[in-house]
């Protein structure tokens, strides 16, 4: 495709339900990135794969939280008993090899979450 | 660890006027710094970023930052505003030493350009 593409936009979830964003990176793109922005802030990260390998998985703040990306392109963050706290954007990024300092990493345009 | 301050959460300027967009960070190691602009509706947009070797860099759209070592800070500049850049800026680093997938990011400066 000729960007990175989030899916759905916006989500509306009801607390306690479990959500999954999906994330689609450009055509051949190695490295693929999940960042949380809440409102007002910076975006925080997530998780990190390269291929379908998960390198970094620091940054999920719960075990709630859980990333794959089984085949090494699209990727699915999935919240399980989402609460209010994970009202935020979600970003995806993706990148053709390495990190953020080899080659340009590219952002889709995120997935709004709202848990009400 | 590595921590990202910008000094100015909001920044109104004047169409054509010269712009200063500030960012501090806090490592006890060298860093990559980088700036990201981010317009309305859309994603994070790379600017420039600092690896290695001359301290000032000079990124798309006419912007330029300077790496001060011995203040730790990575201003942002812009000789002449447009209205076009009105948008919320990040700086951001990351350790040289992490896998490259965690970036630090500030809390982001919204500058509003005013014809």
């Amino acid at each position: 495709g000729a960007g990175v593409s989030q899916s759905p936009r916006y989500k509306v979830a009801k607390r306690g339900q479990d959500v999954a964003l999906r994330c689609d990176p450009i055509s051949g793109h190695v490295s693929l990135f999940w960042y949380q922005q809440a409102l007002g802030q910076g975006p925080e990260f997530l998780t990190y794969f390269q291929n379908e390998a998960q390198l970094d998985k620091s940054g999920l703040p719960s075990d709630r939280f859980f990333a794959e990306r089984p085949e090494g392109s699209v990727s699915t963050l999935k919240i399980q008993r989402t609460q209010q706290e994970d009202s935020a954007v979600y970003l995806c990024a993706s990148s053709l090899e390495g990190g953020f300092m080899n080659t340009e990493a590219f952002f889709g345009q995120g997935t709004r979450l709202t848990v009400v | 660890a590595q921590s990202v301050t910008q000094l100015d959460s909001q920044v109104p300027v004047f169409e054509e006027a010269p712009v200063e967009l500030r960012c501090n960070y806090s490592s006890s190691v060298s860093v990559y710094l980088f700036w990201y602009v981010q317009y309305p509706n859309q994603g994070l947009q790379l600017l420039l970023k600092y690896l290695s070797g001359s301290t000032l860099v000079k990124g798309i759209n006419g912007f330029e930052a300077e790496f001060n070592k011995s203040q730790t800070s990575f201003h942002l500049r812009k000789p002449s505003v447009h209205i076009s850049d009105t948008a919320e800026y990040f700086c951001a680093v990351s350790p040289p030493y992490n896998q490259g997938g965690k970036l630090i990011f500030g809390q982001g400066t919204e500058l509003s350009v005013k014809p």
